[in-house]
């Protein structure tokens, strides 16, 4: 059963600071992995989406990369902002051949806080 | 504007009472699905639909019901079997089931009085 792991639960770092997100998974079959961003009392917006066959994707101060043999992908942010504070969850797409069942498995997330 | 949109925003009912959920897209969007989100707990799958008349069940759909009449509309009726329905939940799409990106709506957050 794939689980899908975030540590840590929450994180506070001075503005300006570059820093990682990370997020684990058990099962490496899996068809492609998506940073979203939560804010709070809001809908997820989606960040980067790495197909299973791609390495890394960039979006702006945004990098993911993606390492299915060692289960992890990680959500790296440069040069933090205060507008940056939210909480970032990543979801595993994967198939249980057994029952062609699509699965998209979410982390619980990491609630970033930007300190000014 | 393409997008999702969700209403209402906030929702209100009496315990026994039936509610429904509205969730439209016109993103011309295959696949359309139904999150659960509580405290602590991350998403939780409730219903999902490959295309038009036709759903599945996600993780947790009991005490839900959907319908897929149209393409651009998925609507979720929360019944008086869901023991425990105060939550927040997304509707959300994608171009086809596998493969694609997840687009998220706003949100509505459900309260049982």
């Amino acid at each position: 059963k794939q689980e899908v792991t975030q540590i840590p639960a929450a994180l506070s770092v001075p503005e300006g600071e570059n820093l990682v997100l990370n997020c684990s998974f058990t099962d490496s079959a899996i068809y492609n992995l998506q940073w979203f961003r939560q804010d709070p009392g809001k809908g997820l917006t989606s960040l980067l989406l790495i197909q299973s066959s791609q390495r890394e994707q960039t979006s702006g101060r945004l990098n993911a990369s993606l390492d299915k043999s060692s289960g992890r992908s990680t959500l790296y942010i440069a040069a933090s902002q205060p507008g940056d504070s939210a909480t970032y969850l990543c979801a595993v797409r994967t198939v249980i051949f057994v029952n062609r069942d699509d699965k998209i498995i979410f982390g619980k997330g990491t609630r970033l806080h930007i300190l000014p | 504007d393409g997008g999702i949109t969700q209403s209402p925003k906030y929702l209100f009912r009496k315990e026994g009472q039936n509610v429904t959920l509205s969730c439209e897209q016109n993103l011309n969007h295959d696949a359309m699905y139904w999150y659960r989100q509580d405290p602590g707990q991350g998403l939780r799958l409730i219903y999902y639909s490959q295309i038009v008349n036709d759903f599945q069940k996600g993780d947790i759909a009991e005490g839900y019901s959907v319908s897929r009449e149209k393409k651009e509309s998925f609507p979720l009726t929360v019944t008086s079997a869901q023991k425990n329905p105060t939550a927040f939940y997304l509707c959300a799409s994608s171009i086809e089931i596998s493969y694609n990106e997840q687009f998220f709506g706003p949100g509505t957050r459900l309260t049982v009085l």
